[in-house]
């Protein structure tokens, strides 16, 4: 079945940097690949998503790219401000409307 | 606030009981997802069900069964209990069986004693 690595599971950087998280997949038949967010005790929260038949994917400070060849996909957070703070998932899916395969995480801390 | 609603937010109980934990999922969503997350091993899928159908199986156990209600809610019963059952339960719901986005409910924390 398909597996996801994410990494790095820590990730501090200063307020105003740029923070990467990468993640791989196995299966080259996964096509959605959604991100998302977790602060303490709360609910995932979806932040942005590609399908494999875009490259890139921008939402203001966050964006996504995907590597179909290599399998791998990246989050890019730029500007980063104490409130990106939390926890960050990477998921694939291997068709539409199946079940997301996540990654472990990334606990992010931005520091002021 | 995603529209998906889960109960009860929190369950403490003994080793061999059995809970049932409960969702909503968002109006006119017809697929759930349930998900566990422990310390040790992320996010993992349960099992899918779309308008009342089981749809796919993850890493359920042979304790753990679920089912999706004509309303379209969703259970989620695990029995005989460990103390490695302890973790939280997402619920997730999407619009139809193509529609990619999960939208994750506030989770019920299950602790066994």
């Amino acid at each position: 079945g398909e597996n996801v690595e994410q990494h790095p599971s820590t990730l501090s950087v200063q307020e105003g940097d740029s923070a990467v998280i990468k993640c791989t997949y196995s299966d080259s038949a996964s096509n959605y690949f959604p991100w998302y967010k977790q602060e303490l005790g709360k609910r995932p929260q979806l932040i942005i998503d590609i399908r494999s038949n875009v490259g890139e994917k921008k939402d203001q400070r966050i964006a996504v790219t995907l590597n179909k060849t290599a399998k791998h996909f990246s989050l890019h957070i730029t500007e980063t401000q104490p409130e990106d703070s939390a926890v960050y998932f990477c998921a694939a899916s291997i068709q539409a409307g199946t079940a997301l395969i996540f990654g472990k995480g990334t606990t992010l801390s931005v520091s002021s | 606030d995603s529209g998906v609603t889960q109960t009860p937010k929190h369950l403490i109980t003994a080793t061999g009981q059995r809970v049932t934990l409960r969702c909503s999922p968002r109006s006119g969503d017809l697929s759930v997802y349930w998900y566990q997350q422990s310390l040790d091993q992320g996010l993992q899928f349960l099992i899918q069900y779309y308008n009342g159908e089981e749809r796919a199986k993850g890493n359920i156990l042979e304790r753990f069964s679920a089912q999706q209600f004509p309303d379209l809610h969703s259970e989620l019963n695990l029995s005989s209990l460990e103390l490695g059952d302890s973790a939280l339960y997402f619920c997730a719901s999407s619009w139809t069986a193509d529609m990619n986005e999960q939208f994750f409910g506030p989770g019920t924390r299950l602790t066994v004693l």
